[in-house]
């Protein structure tokens, strides 16, 4: 079946990399997507890749893609407080008119 | 911009209320769907539409139903609210071609009691 599955949380310090892992299980998704939630608000879509790209890169964020090991991460360069917030990695499912399926989220603390 | 516009932001119900949650987009997207978000759960497809006059069930749509008179609105109803039914809710639209990126409203917080 799909799923999508993340770590809760991860914790950093200002103007450290913060790296977040996930790893899905439809090998034939087309997009895969990460969003950022802040409290109290909906899903904004970072960014998302073409599963047949390795890396996207977009300013501070990087997106690396290993098709192989079904496995996506998002790198934050010089990590902010402001991007404290939960992210959710997702893929584009084949059923259900190409439904998203999510991951748990990652709760990401920044810390001064 | 208003993007997707979703009211009310909060709402307490008492088990066996029903209610309507209300979705619109002003970007003329074809694709609309809710979801709910519950703790350590992410987010699960309730109902989505594919278009004007097209619904179809995603993985939870028991107790919930859904309409789509309008390429716009994309009203959720509970017809008999229960306490499993305690969560945030989702709309959220669709562009067409490249990325195919969802574009989510603000959300509503419900409360069954």
């Amino acid at each position: 079946g799909e799923d999508v599955e993340q770590s809760l949380f991860l914790s950093v310090r200002e103007g450290d990399s913060s790296v977040i892992n996930c790893t899905y299980t439809d090998s034939s998704s087309t997009y895969l997507y990460w969003y950022k939630q802040e409290p109290g608000a909906g899903l904004q879509l970072l960014t998302y890749i073409f599963s047949n790209m390795d890396m996207k890169q977009d300013q501070r964020l990087t997106v690396l893609l290993n098709k192989k090991d079904k496995h996506l991460s998002l790198r934050i360069a010089d990590t902010q407080t402001g991007d404290s917030a939960i992210y959710f990695c997702a893929e584009k499912g084949q059923n259900q008119g190409g439904k998203l399926i999510f991951g748990q989220g990652t709760e990401l603390s920044v810390k001064p | 911009n208003a993007g997707v516009t979703q009211t009310p932001k909060f709402q307490v119900l008492k088990t066996g209320q029903s209610m309507t949650l209300q979705c619109a987009q002003d970007m003329n997207h074809e694709y609309m769907s809710w979801y709910r978000q519950d703790p350590g759960m992410g987010l699960r497809l309730i109902h989505y539409s594919v278009g004007a006059g097209i619904t179809d069930q995603g993985e939870v749509p028991n107790g919930y139903n859904v309409s789509r008179s309008t390429t716009e609105d994309f009203p959720l109803r509970l017809l008999s609210a229960a306490p499993s039914q305690t969560s945030v809710y989702f709309c959220a639209s669709r562009t067409g071609g490249v990325g195919e990126k969802l574009f989510f409203g603000s959300g509503t917080q419900l409360s069954v009691l």
